[in-house]
């Protein structure tokens, strides 16, 4: 079983739109998570990380739900720079703590 | 400016040839790693390295060596015995491994394509 697994998409919305991306995750032990933003032909980085409470960053709100073992990504208001592939990350303190990527879900914002 | 440099962006390299993808970091940060990624698939851990002179594999190692004799460089070889090496390859690093509230930052990645 995959530590990490996202649904890939591709996810199309309108400029304006919402849109929640779900990632579940198979070590009940893992302690943080991250989501992280990866354009075209480049490299990851991090968008935010998700804490137990929740938090917010302008249009981005992110949730951990311990008990399903899943974070979600909402996206408020879409931007055609939002356009991008979104990666969970989840870390396992049973390996020192490494980073388990997801596949990414891609999305693209259309005028 | 801090971050992480890697070289060169394009690589291309007949089978069988051992290549060096380079890594450098001037963030100051202890732990460094070496991903992969393939088309569909997520990044997958090669080599990771807490301090100077020690490192220890990941999930896919095989077919692949490093080295930290300095800090802030940790060169990736990717050796002949790596039955497919085409991939990009991404380096990271984070203030302490140990911590698992540390981001990692990524360099640009080095495209290796093995004709």
């Amino acid at each position: 079983r995959k530590e990490v697994e996202q649904d890939p998409g591709p996810f199309n919305v309108p400029e304006g739109a919402t849109v929640a991306f779900n990632c579940t995750y198979s070590n009940s032990a893992s302690q943080s998570f991250f989501w992280y933003r990866q354009d075209c032909r480049k490299e990851p980085k991090l968008l935010m990380s998700v804490y137990s409470s929740g938090n917010e960053d302008g249009r981005f709100t992110a949730q951990l739900n311990r008990a399903s073992q899943y974070i979600s990504l909402l996206i408020r208001d879409s931007k055609l720079s939002d356009s991008a592939t979104y990666l969970c990350v989840v870390t396992s303190p049973n390996t020192g703590n490494q980073f388990y990527f997801g596949t990414g879900t891609s999305l693209t914002v259309i005028p | 400016d801090g971050g992480i440099t890697q070289s060169p962006k394009y690589l291309f390299r007949k089978e069988g040839q051992n290549v060096t993808l380079s890594c450098e970091q001037n963030l100051n940060h202890d732990a460094m790693y070496w991903y992969r990624q393939d088309p569909g698939q997520g990044l997958r851990l090669i080599y990771y390295s807490q301090i100077v002179n020690d490192f220890q594999k990941g999930d896919i190692a095989e077919g692949y060596s490093v080295s930290r004799e300095k800090k802030e460089s940790f060169p990736l070889t990717v050796t002949s015995a790596q039955k497919n090496p085409t991939a990009f390859y991404l380096c990271a690093s984070s203030i302490d491994e140990g911590s698992s509230y540390n981001e990692q930052f990524f360099g640009p990645g080095t495209r290796l394509t093995v004709l």
